[in-house]
Order: structure tokens, then sequence, then C-alpha cells
């Protein structure tokens, strides 16, 4: 499978709100409510942020939201923070099988 | 506290096979399914597959069928991911991860562990 589509990098001044994309198609991110987000700072594992699309895990701050539309699927962190600044990936499940979005850096300006 | 702690790093040869473990503790091991995620220097992460703790049955990436084989021992709440005929392209982080809470997201991480192929 491809690797879902998201932007390289995007940035937002402390306070902002940004959203990163995540495109697909309609075998994974369009075909089923299991897209997940992940936070990566340098040097460390990810962590789950979103989970079915819209859920957060229990300690996950409600600054950070997930939403889907068609075959794309969008992470919103709203009330950015210098500690929001890391390394963003989606996934989707597609039959069978767990597919990454490249990553998007996020720079806190 | 619920944690997965990975092996060492290794430094394997083109053609050789390695054997990474991820030992659970904190939670009940045979609850929860364990995938295994890499990440190549620099690069994103790349799926590799999922062990189901409870039976044992598996589900491999396409890409490594024949070339990885996911295991676990619930007597020590260890999971392992042997890659066979490495090449210089796996040279990656190798993470494993708890997988079962929510549907193919993954919950709890463990610190990865750096394989290195070269000559």
């Amino acid at each position: 499978q491809s690797a879902l589509t998201q932007p390289a990098s995007v940035s937002g001044s402390p306070g902002q709100s940004i959203t990163i994309s995540c495109t697909g198609t309609s075998s994974d991110v369009g075909g089923y409510n299991y897209v997940s987000w992940y936070q990566q700072h340098p040097g460390k594992a990810p962590k789950l942020m979103i989970y079915d699309v819209s859920n957060r895990p229990s300690g996950v701050s409600n600054r950070f939201s997930g939403s889907k539309s068609g075959n794309t699927a969008s992470l919103t962190i709203s009330g950015l923070q210098a500690e929001d600044e890391a390394d963003y990936y989606c996934s989707s499940y597609t039959s069978s099988s767990l597919v990454f979005g490249g990553g998007t850096k996020l720079t806190v300006l | 506290q619920v944690q997965l702690v990975q092996s060492g790093a290794e430094v394997k040869k083109p053609g050789a096979s390695v054997k990474v473990s991820c030992k659970a503790s904190g939670y009940t091991f045979t609850s929860y399914g364990i995938s295994w995620v890499r990440q190549a220097p620099g690069q994103g992460l790349e799926w590799m597959g999922w062990i189901s703790a409870y039976n044992g049955n598996t589900n491999y990436a396409q890409k490594l069928q024949g070339r990885v084989t996911m295991t676990t021992d619930t007597s020590t709440s260890t999971a392992y991911m042997e890659l066979r005929s490495l090449r210089s392209d796996d040279t990656a982080v190798y993470y494993c991860a708890r997988d079962g809470s929510y549907f193919m997201a993954f919950d709890i991480w463990g610190q990865g562990t750096m394989v290195t192929v070269s000559s």
C-alpha cells in the first residue's frame, strides 16, 4: 500500500491553531473510521494522540482534535504551545494492514 | 507502570538475521497484541506486522512476508521480532507497541532498538 499523504511541514505561532491533513483513498482513510495520529519528538518513541478519527486517549490535551471528510483526515491543534513542536504521523487501517502517512514537521514560531 | 522494554542496539552484516525482544510489564500480557513498527533514519513510520499475545496469531505486512517472524513467550511476557536476510535498507529503529486498547492504534510503545546493517 502507498503511504498516506501529509504536508512535509506546517508552522504556527504560540496560541494559534494549525491543521495537518492526511489524504488517502477509499481503501484506507475513506473506507474505515480507524485513523490515528501520533506525535513524535526527536529521538523519542511516537505517542498516540487520536484514535478512531476523533477520540483522545486519557491524558491527551483537549487542544488536540481529529476529524475526517471523505478520503482526508485532519488533526487540529489549538492554542499552540512550544512543546507541540514535533513530527506528526497519521495512520489508517486498510484491508488487514496498517499504513502510515509520511509525517509532518510542526514548527512553533 | 505499564511499559515495554526492548533489547539493545544491534549491528549485523548483510544476509544475517536479527531478533529483537520486547518485555511487557504492568498489564496482562495475553489481553493485548503487539505490533512492530520501524523507522529508517530520517524517515517515516512503517508497520511491520502484529501478533496476538493471546493465541500467537500473526498478520505480517505484505512487503516483509517470508522474511519476518513474530513470536511471544507468555511465561516471560516477552514478544520477539526476527528479521532474516538483512539488507542495508533494513537499517532502522525498530519499535514494539501495544495493540488492543483501540483497534489498530498503539497506546504504549517500547523505547526502540537501533538495528544497523552494514558490511
